[in-house]
């Protein structure tokens, strides 16, 4: 069974440029979730999808950031534009939506670089 | 509420012992943990449940103490690829139970 894929795994762009983030969970897995991860630090969650609604996006900062689920599958974080803090890993992961058992995978992430 | 992780690091050599601490602030209701290598994405180990039982995977095992919010990992003769970062996830019991919170994590190195 194939795990959660993103792209790009690596992406530098210059600030103020827009970059996205693209995400296909493990299929069948009705729930979905962002990521962000500084250096030396946990992840972070940005936003929580059940199917195509964002159910959790209280620590998405919503002046730059963006994201859609359309049809409940694959999804896209946008940054628009990006700032040299923005510099982290973004992770996705996917789960069932089991309640406090549900298990997370997570995909390998995709390391951006503001310069 | 961001689980306190202890120790924030630790250097075993191959076949120590070590025990790494996850405590949370409020009531939970189970709490998991997760293993991540440099450069890779986390990786789930297991799941403990308020009123289940210590968990066990390979030579790695946790118990949760719902009275002290408390879960401890433990991990027995330390291998070369139990290194990395040792990640605890709270889940409340209560409003706002699904909220989803990782530890600092523990970086764990093992040397030969």
């Amino acid at each position: 069974e194939a795990g959660v894929v993103q792209s790009p795994r690596y992406k530098i762009i210059e600030k103020k440029q827009p970059v996205a983030f693209w995400c296909n969970p493990i299929s069948g897995h009705n729930t979905l979730y962002w990521y962000l991860q500084n250096l030396g630090q946990g992840p972070e969650l940005l936003i929580r999808y059940e199917n195509e609604e964002a159910v959790d996006d209280s620590q998405l900062p919503k002046d730059r950031f963006s994201a859609e689920r359309l049809k409940g599958v694959d999804s896209t974080l946008k940054i628009q534009p990006a700032e040299l803090g923005d510099s982290a890993v973004y992770l996705c992961a996917s789960s069932l939506g089991q309640g406090v058992t549900d298990t997370q995978y997570f995909g390998p992430g995709t390391r951006l670089t503001v310069l | 509420q961001q689980p306190v992780q202890s120790p924030q690091a630790v250097i075993l050599r191959e076949g120590e012992d070590a025990v790494i601490n996850c405590s949370s602030s409020k009531a939970l209701y189970s709490v998991h943990w997760y293993r991540q290598k440099h450069g890779e994405a986390p990786v789930f180990l297991m799941i403990l449940l308020k009123g289940g039982e210590q968990k066990g995977h390979d030579k790695i095992s946790a118990s949760f103490n719902e009275k002290k919010q408390q879960s401890s990992l433990y991990l027995t003769a330390s291998q070369l690829s139990y290194s990395g970062t040792y990640f605890c996830i709270n889940r409340g019991s209560g409003a706002g139970s699904y909220q989803l919170t990782f530890g600092k994590g523990t970086k764990l190195s093992v040397i030969p």
